[in-house]
């Protein structure tokens, strides 16, 4: 069974470009999770899809960052805009449906690392 | 509000000697605790959680934790190192009130001494 799938694995873009995310969750996972991790800081929580519906969104940095998940499948974060203080590595996870993630398990991605020169 | 401190940003053991990476949690509510590896070009993986069941807890690859609550940590350990022990592991809390947020410290890269 394929876990999931993050594309690119590495974006270098220029400062005011724009790059779009995709992670494909594993299949039949209505759970899906952005993270992104800053160099040197922690793995931050960005938002939460639970099927095609944004549960959770409190962790957007700001509205130049646009996150997407039409049909309930695969999923698309957009920076646009970006700047400079994007550049990190961004996770996507995803887990079963009805179940919490405590009692659960979120399976995540190997990362999009995203440089902004 | 929940947090966690990973005690040591590195850690290097000889292959053979026991692992112990330091993990501090805070949480307003009753936790639930995770430890996350990740080697080298894959994703995180999840190697064991506690849930408010057993406190010592036993996952993947040999390691374990044990959930103290008197002194907050949950501190993962193996009894002898591999080499393929080698990666990134973060220690990650959620709370228990259907708050679906992972909060992850900040990482601990161990290294092995062959």
């Amino acid at each position: 069974e394929a876990g999931v799938t993050q594309f690119p694995s590495h974006s270098v873009i220029e400062k005011g470009q724009t790059v779009t995310l995709r992670c494909d969750p594993i299949s039949g996972h209505d759970n899906l999770y952005w993270y992104r991790r800053v160099m040197g800081k922690e793995i931050k929580f960005l938002l939460h899809f639970v099927k095609e519906s944004k549960q959770d969104e409190s962790g957007m940095p700001n509205n130049r960052f646009l996150a997407e998940r039409t049909g309930g499948t695969y999923s698309t974060l957009k920076v646009q805009p970006a700047e400079l203080e994007d550049s990190g590595v961004y996770f996507c996870a995803s887990s079963q449906m009805g179940q919490v993630i405590r009692d659960t398990e979120a399976f995540f991605g190997q990362g999009t690392r995203l440089t902004v020169v | 509000a929940q947090s966690v401190t990973q005690l040591d940003s590195h850690v290097s053991v000889s292959e053979g000697t026991p692992v112990l990476l330091r993990c501090n949690y805070s949480s307003s509510y009753s936790p639930s605790l995770f430890w996350y590896v990740q080697h080298p070009n894959k994703g995180l993986q999840l190697l064991l959680k506690y849930t408010s069941a057993a406190t010592l807890v036993k996952g993947i690859n040999g390691f374990e934790a044990e959930f103290k609550k008197s002194e907050t940590s949950f501190h993962l350990t193996k009894p002898s190192a591999h080499m393929s022990d080698a990666a990134e592991y973060f220690c990650v809390v959620t709370s228990n009130f259907g708050n679906e947020k992972l909060t992850f410290g900040t990482g601990t890269r161990l290294t092995i001494i062959p």
